[in-house]
This record gives structure tokens, C-alpha cells and sequence, in this order.
């Protein structure tokens, strides 16, 4: 079964420009995550979509945005882009539904590279 | 905000050692996960953890669940070069009928003893 791919791996920017980066899931998963990775703040959680719709968020501005489409596959947004946004933005897939009702286990992509100029 | 105190921040190994990290917080959580990144690459999981007490084991690793819910430890045994890299813990967060999201230590670095 094919992992989590994301596109593109790697991406140059500058300051005020948007951004739109692609997260496709692992077959069969309709739950998808966002994460941001730098090397001050770690891993930090933006948000979660499934069936299309947003429903869990991070604390970020509102220049980071996300959609789902019906084929479970994702965008994020990021819009005026600014320095600090430079980061690995790793994609997480998971199944539906948790065991016991708690999180699943969520499986990352490959990341996409941001660096902002 | 709700935090993970994973220790040690970096470590060095030698071949055939066994290597131990941990993860600790002050709320209790249901999910505690264990995760290796390794440069240019996103994490991958290790082991996932359900049930307080709960010890479970992949190869040479060994992960256990506190009874407490509060902490978690991983264990690597007969340690070998690809073992370099990232290890991270997190713990799942239930928000409403979401599978929420995780929070991730810091992440504990293992390098090999020069």
C-alpha cells in the first residue's frame, strides 16, 4: 500500500507570496492532518480534516488555511507568506475511526520543504 | 499549553548498546506514541500505546505506557547505526468526535560515539 505523499518536496518563496501545498492520503484513510516542523517550536498541529470538512484546529493565524476534497486528498494555504513560516509542513493520514475512541495512529508523509526568502 | 518533557534531548551510541529515553507530562493522556524521523523525512511510528501499564514491543524496541497515563518510555536494545536519527513521543488528543490531533516532544537525537 502507498504511503503519504506530498508535493512538492521542495519550495522557494518570497516574503507576501502565497503558497499551496498537496497532501495525498494512504488508501482507505479519510483523515488528514497538518503539521508544522521548525527547529524552535518543534511539531505543532494545525489542523484536521475529514469527509471534507475542517475539525480541529491549531493555534495559527488565519493566513494558514486547509481544504479536503471528496477523494480525502488535501491542500493547505498559506497566504503573505512571512519569514518564520519557513518550515517542514508534514501531512498525517489516519483511519476514520480511533480504537477505544481515542486518537489513531497517524502516519506522515514525506513533508514539504518552505523556505521563505 | 499542554506539554511533553522527553529526555534526554541527545544521546550518543555505540554499537550493540541499549539505549533508553522517556517522556513525561502533567496531564494525563489515553494515546502515547512513539515516532523516528530521519533527516529529510517525516516521522515514521513505532509504536502506539492504548492502555495504562500496557508494555508492547516492535523488534528491538520496547515502549510502555505509565500507569499513571502521565509518562512513557522507550527502550532500544542491542543498539545498531540505523537506529541514528529522531525519536519523538506524542500523545493523542480527542477533540469532540475529531481524532484530534498530537503533541509531540521535543524529541530525543541519537548519534553514533565518535
Amino acid at each position: 500500500k502507498a504511503g503519504v505523499t506530498q508535493t512538492p518536496r521542495y519550495l522557494i518563496k518570497t516574503r507576501g507570496q502565497q503558497v499551496t501545498l498537496s497532501c495525498s492520503p494512504i488508501s482507505g484513510h479519510r483523515s488528514v492532518s497538518w503539521y508544522q516542523q521548525t527547529p524552535g517550536q518543534g511539531l505543532q498541529f494545525l489542523f484536521e480534516y475529514f469527509s471534507e470538512t475542517q475539525r480541529n484546529k491549531g493555534n495559527f493565524p488565519g493566513r494558514f488555511s486547509g481544504r479536503q476534497f471528496s477523494n480525502s486528498r488535501s491542500e493547505m494555504n498559506v497566504s503573505t507568506l512571512e519569514l518564520g513560516d519557513s518550515a517542514l509542513y508534514l501531512c498525517a493520514s489516519s483511519l476514520p475511526q480511533g480504537r477505544l475512541g481515542v486518537s489513531n495512529e497517524q502516519f506522515f508523509g514525506p513533508g514539504t520543504r518552505l523556505t521563505v526568502l | 499549553g499542554q506539554q511533553l518533557n522527553q529526555s534526554p534531548q541527545s544521546m550518543f551510541i555505540q554499537e550493540g548498546e541499549d539505549v533508553s529515553m522517556n517522556c513525561t507530562s502533567s496531564s494525563i493522556f489515553n494515546t502515547w506514541l512513539w515516532y523516528k524521523q530521519d533527516p529529510g523525512e517525516g516521522p515514521v511510528l513505532l509504536i502506539a500505546l492504548y492502555k495504562a501499564g500496557e508494555l508492547t514491543s516492535n523488534g528491538r524496541l520496547t515502549a510502555q505506557f505509565g500507569i499513571t497515563r502521565k509518562d512513557s518510555f522507550l527502550n532500544i536494545s542491542a543498539s545498531i547505526p540505523s537506529d541514528v536519527g529522531i525519536y519523538f513521543c506524542a500523545v493523542g488528543i480527542p477533540h469532540g468526535g475529531s481524532q484530534g490531533n498530537l503533541i509531540f516532544g521535543k524529541g530525543t537525537k541519537l548519534s553514533v560515539k565518535p
